[in-house]
């Protein structure tokens, strides 16, 4: 069973700043059916990137995800106020169908 | 615009059984490209998929959950339901329907709704 791991579980950076999130996955996992989720408090989660660098539509360009095998990337490349929130990902899993990271919180100074 | 509304019970009693319906506008859950699913979150264990069911009514399950859950397509009403039998304080959590893009060469899901916050205390 994949068991997704998102590291770091906080990240605080500056407005402008380039932000790094990484999802590292137990075993191989296939690049198409890897998806990240923006959750903002008090809304529910809303799909970022699905196949790991796909965007998903009216998503912003500032936001881009890439990786294979068992590491995945999300990046914000000028993190703006807004992109205050918990990041997912999520995958394929053989017996629990559908699995969840454990998310990483990403604060702005 | 594609919008999807639970409701339900906001309060469950432990050991009874939890249900809620997901309303589907702006789409028809006919479509044949798509699941329908549910997705709870808990502070303490983030996000956990329950299930997702086709219009057809072929499901897949949280093995986790598989034995308490029941799940259910209207496709004249255009709703989906869950069931959740035999609760207890656990199964305390916000509910999200959401629809699930699963095939071959996809796994995401694409459209969410408020969420509903279900409580399980006597």
């Amino acid at each position: 069973e994949i068991v997704l791991t998102q590291s770091p579980a906080t990240l605080s950076s500056s407005p402008g700043e380039r932000v790094t999130l990484s999802c590292r996955a137990s075993q191989t996992a296939s690049s198409d059916y890897l998806a990240w989720y923006q959750q903002k408090p008090g809304q529910a989660p809303r799909l970022l990137i699905h196949g790991a660098s796909r965007r998903a539509t009216g998503i912003p360009d500032r936001f881009s995800g890439s990786g294979s095998g068992t590491d995945f990337t999300l990046t914000i490349s000028r993190l703006e106020p807004e992109d205050c929130a918990v990041y997912y990902c999520q995958h394929f899993g053989r017996s629990v169908r559908k699995t969840f990271g454990q998310g990483t919180k990403v604060e702005i100074k | 615009q594609l919008q999807l509304q639970e409701s339900g019970p906001g309060l469950v009693k432990p050991s009874e059984t939890l249900s809620l319906t997901c309303s589907v506008s702006g789409t028809t859950i006919s479509s044949s490209t798509y699941y329908w699913g549910w997705i709870r979150q808990t502070p303490g264990k983030g996000l956990e998929w329950i299930g997702s069911i086709y219009f057809s009514g072929s499901t897949h399950y949280n093995p986790s959950l598989k034995s308490r859950v029941t799940m259910s397509v209207d496709t004249s009403k255009n709703q989906f339901s869950l069931k959740l039998s035999s609760v207890t304080a656990a199964d305390s959590a916000v509910y999200y329907c959401v629809r699930d893009v699963d095939t071959t060469m996809d796994l995401f899901f694409d459209y969410w709704g408020q969420g509903i916050l279900v409580t399980v205390s006597s």
